[in-house]
């Protein structure tokens, strides 16, 4: 079965600094992967996915996500952090959609 | 557009009382439907999830249950809540193995 791993469940940078949040997973067959974004007291919202193709992949916001199949690693990253990018960010793992794994969550703190 | 709705988005119960949370999605027809729970500064667990009317998978052995009476219609339900109950309850529903899930604001439930 699939899995996932967010390495660090509190990241913290200033405001217009690089964010990197990382997310390593493991299966068995090339997966579908994804990352969500969620503020406090609401659902999940998609910020991205990979499923075939380009590596690099772009989402909303600004975020930009990696596909490195050699290191089974899915980081997300953001040039310049904004204060509005404060929130909780969730790496997801599927193989098939009706098995989707999410990761811990990384909640990510913006300085001013 | 397809929306998902979910409600209420907060319950306080007492134990041993039941449950009803409901979910319906608009603009799309035989969508995957996901309930997950969120516990407080944890990932998400998913609990059910139904490929079609009538058509419900479990994921977690408990005292909850979930049910599909229409198609784009999800009910999650209990006879008797505990405390452990608690938590963040997400909807979320997808058209496909390599599509996201879409998630609904959530209900948050309190058991006293």
């Amino acid at each position: 079965a699939q899995s996932v791993t967010q390495l660090g469940s509190h990241v913290s940078v200033s405001e217009g600094a690089l964010v990197l949040l990382r997310c390593n997973y493991s299966s068995s067959v090339p997966p579908y992967l994804f990352w969500y974004v969620q503020y406090p007291n609401q659902g999940l919202q998609l910020l991205l996915k990979y499923t075939t193709g380009a590596t690099l992949v772009k989402g909303i916001n600004g975020f930009e996500a990696e596909f490195k199949k050699s290191e089974t690693s899915f980081h997300l990253t953001k040039p310049s952090a904004h204060m509005s990018d404060a929130a909780e960010y969730f790496c997801a793992v599927s193989l098939n959609n009706n098995d989707m794994r999410f990761g811990a969550g990384t909640r990510l703190t913006v300085k001013p | 557009s397809q929306t998902i709705h979910q409600w209420p988005a907060t319950l306080v119960q007492p134990v041993g009382s039941p449950l009803s949370l409901e979910c319906t999605v608009e603009g799309t027809s035989n969508p995957n439907l996901y309930w997950y729970r969120q516990a407080a500064g944890r990932g998400l667990q998913l609990l059910f999830y139904s490929v079609g009317i009538g058509q419900i998978s479990s994921e977690v052995p408990q005292n909850l249950s979930a049910s599909r009476p229409q198609d784009r219609q999800f009910i999650l339900s209990s006879k008797k809540l505990l405390l452990s109950d608690s938590g963040f309850y997400l909807c979320a529903w997808s058209s496909g193995a390599d599509q996201p899930q879409h998630f609904g604001d959530g209900t948050r439930l309190s058991i006293l």
